[in-house]
């Protein structure tokens, strides 16, 4: 059982350019999030996903986007990378929304240089 | 989400209870207290969670106190891979999961 998984682990990108990251998860959850993590910080909501064709804003959205056409995959789309945007990317899914247990996938750490 | 408070850190010896306090004193009647943990540059991991009830797994205890205003999460025999930040939360139903800076458990030899 694979749970969530992300790709790529670690990446570096320049200034300007832009990249995907996945996520998939293969428990059949309704639910999925994206996180990111600065150094020393909590974690804070960038997009989630209530199903299929349907995707909502979090707490830090600009400079992202997201899509939802599977249940399984919630790629996060960033257009033009920031040195803002070096974080740690963690992709998390949960059954519904009655809060449950939610599960991690083990991050994708960018670099913007 | 009901506000949380978490002391930034503590320290434990190995073998020894460690005993975890969290601070929810908004929380609202249908609001569960959630536990995590996150270790070093991995995904956060679900411990527990529980409403008004104490609740007991493989991995911890939780202890709510009867007003619901703060709880308690008790690791029985803290181990050194038990060294994490662990993060209290209160989500509201149909909410999404918020994140403070938890606490940051060292457990020592």
């Amino acid at each position: 059982n694979a749970g969530v998984t992300q790709t790529p682990k670690f990446r570096i990108l320049k200034i300007g350019q832009s990249m995907t990251l996945q996520c998939t998860q293969d428990m059949n959850h309704n639910y999925m999030y994206w996180y990111r993590q600065d150094p020393g910080m909590g974690l804070k909501l960038i997009y989630y996903s209530v199903g299929a064709g349907i995707t909502d804003k979090g707490e830090v959205p600009n400079g992202y986007n997201v899509s939802r056409s599977t249940t399984e995959d919630f790629p996060l789309r960033l257009e033009l990378a920031a040195p803002s945007q070096t974080s740690v990317y963690f992709c998390a899914s949960t059954r519904t929304g009655q809060y449950t247990e939610a599960f991690f996938g083990q991050g994708t750490r960018l670099t913007v240089v | 989400d009901a506000k949380t408070t978490q002391p930034p850190s503590m320290d434990c010896a190995e073998g020894r209870a460690a005993n975890l306090p969290c601070n929810h004193s908004t929380i609202s009647g249908n609001e569960y207290v959630y536990w995590y943990r996150q270790i070093h540059s991995q995904g956060p991991q679900y411990i527990i969670h529980g409403l008004k009830n104490n609740e007991t797994n493989e991995m911890a205890s939780l202890i709510i106190t009867e007003d619901r205003k703060s709880s308690t999460l008790i690791l029985p025999h803290a181990t050194l891979r038990d060294t994490a930040v662990y993060y209290c939360i209160a989500p509201e139903a149909y909410s999404t999961l918020t994140f403070g800076k938890g606490t940051m458990l060292l457990v020592s030899p």
